[in-house]
């Protein structure tokens, strides 16, 4: 079974610091793991998508993560945290296996709170 | 702006009631996601269609239902509805059947069951 575990349900920065949200993954097979944002009153945005290919990837709005098979991590970084960038972060792993094709898997959420 | 639509925007019903809850994918995409969020379930999969068939299934009730149409949009028809059911219910949509790939999500329905 997949599951997901997002660390810190808040995280407080000031603008020009850098952004770390935690993820932790649990997966029977090799996962496509994902990050979406939600601003308030909005729908889900995805940010980035890992899927087997390189394990440093680049998302929107200078967004990244780093897939780390030997810790189970998909963490989401940012160098500078800019006002816009308060909203709620998922990460997300897609379940796989018979039944499940359609099936992601979100974590609780971690509210990203900016500073000015 | 992801070209997923979804209506009603917000909706307020009694309990014991049914309402339909309806979604238009992007044009060109074939599968169909439900979700429902919730303060205490968090965001959890309900079902998927795919091309009009359903292909996935998580944690949706019995009293929930949906379908694809043709024209590939679709219906969530909630009913006997408790105060639990209030949440906000996503819709989204992908060009593939499989989530390994993007899915692009709706601006939801907020349902309120009083």
């Amino acid at each position: 079974a997949q599951s997901v575990t997002q660390l810190d349900s808040h995280v407080s920065v000031s603008e020009g610091t850098p952004v770390l949200l935690r993820c932790n993954y649990s997966s029977s097979y090799s996962p496509s793991l994902f990050w979406y944002v939600q601003h308030p009153n909005k729908g889900l945005q995805l940010l980035l998508k890992y899927t087997s290919a390189a394990t440093l990837v680049k998302g929107i709005n200078g967004f990244e993560a780093e897939f780390k098979k030997s810790e189970t991590s998909f963490h989401l970084t940012k160098p500078s945290a800019h006002m816009s960038d308060a909203a709620e972060y998922f990460c997300v792993v897609s379940a796989r296996g018979s039944g499940n094709t359609g099936k992601l898997i979100f974590g609780q959420g971690t509210t990203l709170q900016v500073k000015p | 702006d992801s070209g997923v639509t979804q209506t009603p925007k917000h909706l307020i019903t009694a309990t014991g009631q049914r309402v339909t809850l309806r979604c238009s994918p992007r044009s060109g995409d074939l599968s169909v996601y439900w979700y429902q969020q919730s303060l205490d379930q968090g965001l959890q999969f309900l079902i998927q269609y795919y091309n009009g068939e359903e292909r996935a299934k998580g944690n949706i009730l019995e009293r929930f239902s949906a379908q694809q149409f043709p024209d590939l949009h679709s219906e969530l028809n909630l009913s006997s509805l408790e105060l639990g059911d209030s949440a906000l219910y996503f819709c989204a949509s992908s060009d593939r059947d499989s989530s390994l790939y993007e899915q692009y999500f709706g601006p939801g329905t907020r349902l309120t069951v009083t």
